[in-house]
């Protein structure tokens, strides 16, 4: 089976930066995923990593360490907006379903 | 473009009665997901469709839930009976298929069993 370890809640300052770090257990996969998804709301896809190492997207970015089992989600410039709870997901072989971690709940404050 | 839908949004029901969610994907796309989340948790992945064929549904109660891709595009998810413990946001999502894609969330049911 698949298992992912995420920090339950981080808190940040409006501006700073954060990472939220993710550990996995696996035999095998494709791919790092990271969901945002806001109280009451959907989950959206943030970014992926396929490879080893840094993907930028924006104020976002992600890595990859395969040799480490370990992942992060970096959020730059934070703004209050950002308060949401995060998801990192790894993809399988078989097609892309994905086996989500418990999720990490940012707290973003003035 | 129009996202995922999914109806019902919210389903009061007592334990031991069914219930059925409706998901109409994005066109297009061939792949279509049903996840379960329970308040806290992140997803957990029910079952996968590939166009109207089951790639994944190992992890399906299978005792109680059974769903279907009609036509390969629109898809229902059913549970009977219904468990306290079922009581959840059940979400669906869609994508063009791939490994690595993203999957484009729906709204969700939220279900509650008293």
């Amino acid at each position: 089976g698949q298992s992912l370890e995420q920090p339950s809640e981080v808190t940040a300052v409006e501006g700073a930066i954060v990472q939220i770090n993710c550990t996995y257990q696996t035999s095998g996969f494709y791919g790092l995923s990271w969901y945002q998804q806001h109280d009451g709301g959907a989950p959206t896809f943030l970014s992926y990593n396929a490879l080893d190492g840094l993907e930028e997207t924006g104020r976002f970015s992600s890595f990859l360490s395969r040799s480490d089992s370990y992942g992060y989600l970096l959020l730059q410039e934070l703004q209050m907006k950002d308060s949401a709870s995060y998801f990192c997901a790894l993809s399988g072989f078989a097609g892309n379903m994905l086996t989500f971690g418990g999720g990490t709940r940012l707290m973003v404050k003035p | 473009e129009a996202g995922v839908a999914q109806s019902p949004r919210y389903k009061i029901i007592e334990k031991r009665q069914s219930v059925a969610f409706w998901c109409n994907p994005i066109s297009g796309h061939a792949t279509l997901y049903w996840y379960q989340q329970i308040l806290g948790q992140g997803p957990k992945l029910l079952i996968q469709f590939q166009n109207n064929g089951v790639v994944d549904d190992s992890q399906l109660p299978k005792d109680r839930f059974s769903a279907e891709r009609l036509k390969g595009v629109d898809s229902t998810l059913k549970i009977q009976p219904a468990k306290l413990e079922d009581s959840a946001v059940y979400l669906c999502a869609s994508s063009p298929g791939g490994a690595g894609s993203e999957q484009f969330f729906g709204p969700g049911t939220r279900l509650t069993v008293l």
